[in-house]
């Protein structure tokens, strides 16, 4: 069974822009949440979604969004980037929402903010 | 508010040895806990949970311990092997609507010297 893919793996982009990261989860499973890792935060939650609806959102600001497919791929938008968005971002996916399911994380995409 | 510590940044182990990573928590509501192994340049990869119903969960070399009373968790390695190398991170989830949302741990660097 093939893992959760994130795509791009790397990323460059200037203060400014705004950039959009994918998502496919493990086939099956129809929950999707994203983290941020930096250095100093560590693991930060900032949406998951289930069925095509955010079930929940961590504190970050609205520059973040994110949405999800029929098909349970994800995007996350990041608008209007600032240089402390420069992190790994984290997709995980779970069979299902909440309850005792493990997450399954993919690679990252390491986006670095020029 | 930190409200998962790790409060070992790193832990040095010889080969054949227990490796022993420990994870303090503040919230009883948390209800379910994760140990996840991470390599540089790559997402966590999820190695055990408990729910908060026991206080032992066992799966080949880890095991892991639940003391709901201290709000302690850890994670056993044994034996611990040079591949074991990594950074360990412990998540924990609060019931009700906090679905998919994992909160984690600042993380502990494991190192086993053959």
């Amino acid at each position: 069974k093939a893992g959760v893919t994130q795509t791009p793996r790397y990323l460059i982009k200037t203060r400014g822009q705004q950039v959009t990261l994918s998502c496919s989860p493990i086939s099956g499973h129809r929950s999707v949440s994203w983290y941020q890792q930096t250095p100093g935060q560590g693991l930060q939650f900032l949406f998951e979604y289930f069925s095509e609806t955010q079930r929940n959102k961590g504190n970050f600001p609205g520059r973040f969004s994110g949405r999800q497919f029929s098909n349970s791929r994800s995007e996350m938008n990041v608008s209007t980037l600032e240089l402390g968005d420069s992190a790994l971002y984290l997709c995980a996916s779970s069979f299902s929402s909440g309850g005792y399911n493990e997450q399954f994380f993919g690679p990252g995409t390491r986006l670095t903010v020029l | 508010d930190q409200q998962v510590k790790q409060n070992s940044p790193s832990l040095s182990v010889q080969e054949g040895r227990i490796s022993i990573l420990n994870c303090d928590y503040t919230n009883s509501m948390f209800d379910y806990f994760l140990w996840y192994k991470k390599y540089p340049a790559e997402g966590p990869t999820f190695l055990i949970s408990i729910s908060s119903i026991k206080d032992k969960n066992e799966d080949g070399r880890f095991t892991v311990f639940l003391n709901k009373s201290a709000k302690h968790l850890s994670l056993h390695i044994v034996p611990s092997q040079p591949g074991d190398s990594a950074v360990y991170f412990c998540a924990v989830r609060s019931g009700g609507t906090s679905y998919g949302k994992l909160t984690f741990g600042q993380g502990t660097i494991l190192t086993v010297h053959p």
